[in-house]
């Protein structure tokens, strides 16, 4: 696999359920990002992290928790959403910190019931 | 603060013609830089190019050319002889000496219909 991939693609979740969304990035990079996209609003940054620390925590709801339990891997799980929250989640990384072009994956679609 | 401005909220052309997208910016930093992305239907964001704000040469590559203007704060982005695959969401962004963020513009989307 090459450049940044996420799973999965879609899914569809009850208010009650608990589940992961998974970004794994293949091009080395240091820094990772969370995205939300919501229709007819712009891209909102959830988090970032770097070297595995988290560096940026955007006013997200405690419902979305993130983990990066090494450089390659990021996780957004998930607990009690609302429909709000029905979204494009997408995951990027970039070389270092923003300044470098971010690389994207495909997205999760996700939609709450 | 920072903030993009992509006053365009939709453009129709038809296939061959010339379109500008119009992107403009805020930043009280010296140094940063600027970036665009497409958004094909697909849903990927696909980064297109970067430049930092010590490089005013406008950029060609292909049918997709930039122009950077630092007096006008603008980074605009032309394709020439648009095609019907050109259709996409495409979006400015921009990225402060420091930050740990790109502050990303509303988008254009862009339809090119043959």
């Amino acid at each position: 696999e090459t450049g940044v991939t996420q799973t999965p693609r879609h899914l569809v979740m009850g208010m009650t359920n608990k589940k992961s969304l998974k970004c794994e990035q293949h091009l080395g990079h240091n820094a990772m990002y969370w995205y939300k996209q919501s229709a007819k609003k712009p891209l909102e940054l959830m988090f970032v992290y770097s070297l595995e620390e988290r560096v940026e925590n955007n006013s997200v709801p405690s419902r979305f928790s993130p983990e990066c339990p090494n450089s390659s891997h990021l996780f957004l799980h998930l607990h009690t959403l609302q429909p709000e929250d029905s979204a494009l989640y997408l995951c990027a990384s970039s070389q270092d910190l923003a300044y470098y072009e971010q690389y994207f994956g495909p997205g999760t679609r996700l939609t709450v019931t | 603060a920072q903030k993009v401005t992509q006053a365009q909220t939709e453009i129709s052309v038809v296939e061959k013609e010339d379109v500008t997208l119009d992107c403009v910016y805020e930043t009280r930093d010296t140094t940063y830089y600027l970036f665009w992305y497409k958004q094909p239907p697909s849903g990927e964001l696909v980064f297109l190019i970067r430049r930092n704000s010590f490089d005013e040469q406008n950029e060609i590559s292909g049918r997709y050319s930039w122009n950077f203007q630092k007096s006008t704060s603008s980074f605009n982005f032309t394709i020439t002889a648009s095609q019907v695959v050109d259709s996409a969401v495409y979006f400015c962004a921009l990225s402060g000496q420091y930050g740990n963020k790109l502050v990303f513009g509303a988008g254009t989307i862009l339809r090119v219909k043959s």
